[in-house]
């Protein structure tokens, strides 16, 4: 069973229309939750990183939770744009580092 | 300032052969991890390199190795390839290793 699961695994949402992402996990201890965008094709790229003693953490229309207690993160995207199409993981950091299969978000206009 | 840099970033390689690719790091980034995607597994932490030593290592067979030079370049590689083999392979640049990660564009390995 993967350490990190993610859901749901594919959304559809209109543009301009809020969205959340969820990640469970198990690993533990981390030392950091990291959520990633990926556009097909391309590598990468980091949105957030969070110890476990941070709650939350912003970027732009991004804003990642982090709840130790309970094992969850979740990335809240707001007024998504067309180019927030895209697949998005959640990546734990424990003495390596535990990927999600992801989340493949698409933006209809 | 310019990105990770990977080469190449198409390869061609039949089963038995061994394979290395290169990673060039943002400059100024000390450590460099790799990675490989697939499909079926997607994301899969490979190794890290700091300072020229192998800080952690995935769950990977030993056919898979790397190293990093003093400039922080790094490479893998990879010996007597499988077929599963084939994958995107990435690699990732950052200061430390604990803070934001710069990907690079990857290196799509196809074995025959």
């Amino acid at each position: 069973k993967n350490q990190v699961e993610q859901s749901p695994q594919s959304l559809i949402i209109l543009e301009g229309k809020n969205c959340t992402l969820q990640c469970n996990y198990t690993v533990s201890p981390f030392s950091n939750l990291r959520w990633y965008k990926q556009d097909t094709g391309r590598g990468p790229v980091s949105l957030t990183i969070m110890t476990f003693s941070e709650n939350t953490k912003s970027n732009g229309r991004y804003t990642a939770t982090l709840d130790a207690d309970t094992k969850q993160s979740s990335l809240h995207i707001t007024a998504s744009q067309l180019s927030d199409s895209a697949s998005y993981i959640c990546v734990v950091s424990a003495v390596d580092m535990r990927f999600g299969a992801g989340t493949r978000l698409t933006v209809k206009p | 300032k310019a990105g990770v840099t990977q080469t190449p970033r198409y390869l061609i390689k039949t089963r038995g052969q061994q394979v290395t690719l290169s990673c060039s790091p943002i400059s100024g980034h000390r450590s460099v991890s790799w990675y490989q995607q697939t499909p079926g597994q997607g994301l899969q932490f490979l190794f890290e390199y700091f300072s020229e030593t192998q800080r952690n290592k995935g769950n990977f067979p030993g056919r898979f190795s790397g190293r990093q030079f003093s400039n922080s370049r790094s490479e893998m590689n990879v010996s007597t390839l499988e077929l599963g083999d084939s994958a995107l392979y990435l690699c990732a640049s950052s200061f430390t290793g604990m803070d934001t990660q710069y990907f690079g564009p990857g290196t799509r390995l196809t074995v025959l």
